[in-house]
C-alpha cells in the first residue's frame, strides 16, 4: 500500500515568513495529493489539493508543488500569520470515483511566532 | 446542515468493555469513513464504505467493527476495548462519484484505562 512520510514534525516561523513542508509517497499509481489544516481541538479541513497532471498550485498565500519522478511534494505558507497556526498533514492516492482511500503523513505542527 | 456529526464527544471505557461510535452525515454523501488520529502517526483508515451496503477494511481494521446502517449513517464498534485503542476517532464523508474532498465530524476521544 501507500506510504507517506512527512518532514518536519514541527516548524516554528516568525510571522510574515515563509514555511514549507515536504512530503514523499511510495506508490508511483498516486495520482491526487490533498493537504489538510487541524487546527488546535478541531477537526481536519482541505486547504490545497494537486493532481498528477499539475506541477504547481497556488490560493493567495499557500502554493503545493509536486515533482512525480522523485515522489515528492510540498506546501509552501507565505507571510505567515499566527492564523496560520496548526497542524498540516499531507496525504496521497490513487483518485477513484468513490472509496478515497487516502493515506496521510504524519502531520507538522506548525507555530507562528508574533 | 450539519455536516457529520459524531457521539459521543467523549468516553472513558475499561479495558474489555464495547462501545459504538456513531456518525450520521446529512450532505447526502455516498461515502463514508473512521479514521483515528494519534500523536506523530497522522490520520490513519479504520474501515471505510465506499457506497451504501459495502464496507472495507482499511490500514488498522484488527479490533473494530463497522456497519453502514443507511446511506446517512456509518457507525464504529470496539468489541473487546484494549488500552492501545485510546485515541481521538474521526468519522468523515466524500460525495464519492468523483469527489475527493473529506468532510470530518468533530471527534471523538476514546480513553481506555
Amino acid at each position: 500500500g501507500e506510504n507517506v512520510e512527512q518532514h518536519p514534525s514541527t516548524l516554528s516561523v516568525q510571522e510574515g515568513d515563509s514555511a514549507v513542508i515536504k512530503c514523499t509517497y511510495s506508490d508511483s499509481a498516486s495520482n491526487y495529493f490533498p493537504w489538510y489544516k487541524q487546527e488546535l481541538g478541531k477537526r481536519p479541513q482541505l486547504i490545497i489539493d494537486i493532481r498528477s497532471n499539475v506541477g504547481e498550485k497556488k490560493d493567495q498565500r499557500i502554493a503545493v508543488t509536486l515533482n512525480k519522478t522523485a515522489k515528492h511534494f510540498s506546501l509552501h505558507i507565505t507571510e505567515t500569520q499566527p492564523e496560520d497556526s496548526a497542524v498540516y498533514f499531507c496525504a496521497a492516492n490513487l483518485f477513484k470515483a468513490a472509496g478515497n482511500k487516502l493515506t496521510f503523513g504524519g502531520g507538522t505542527r506548525v507555530l507562528v511566532k508574533p | 446542515n450539519a455536516g457529520v456529526t459524531q457521539t459521543p464527544k467523549f468516553q472513558v471505557l475499561k479495558t474489555g468493555q464495547s462501545m459504538t461510535l456513531q456518525c450520521a452525515q446529512d450532505m447526502n454523501h455516498n461515502s463514508m469513513y473512521w479514521y483515528r488520529q494519534d500523536p506523530g502517526m497522522g490520520l490513519r483508515l479504520i474501515y471505510y464504505s465506499a457506497s451504501e451496503g459495502t464496507t472495507d477494511k482499511g490500514e488498522v481494521p484488527n479490533g473494530y467493527n463497522v456497519s453502514r446502517l443507511n446511506k446517512r449513517e456509518f457507525s464504529l464498534r470496539l468489541e473487546s476495548a484494549a488500552p492501545s485503542q485510546t485515541s481521538v476517532y474521526f468519522c468523515a464523508s466524500t460525495e464519492g462519484a468523483g469527489a475527493n474532498v473529506l468532510t470530518f465530524g468533530a471527534g471523538s476521544r476514546l480513553t481506555v484505562l
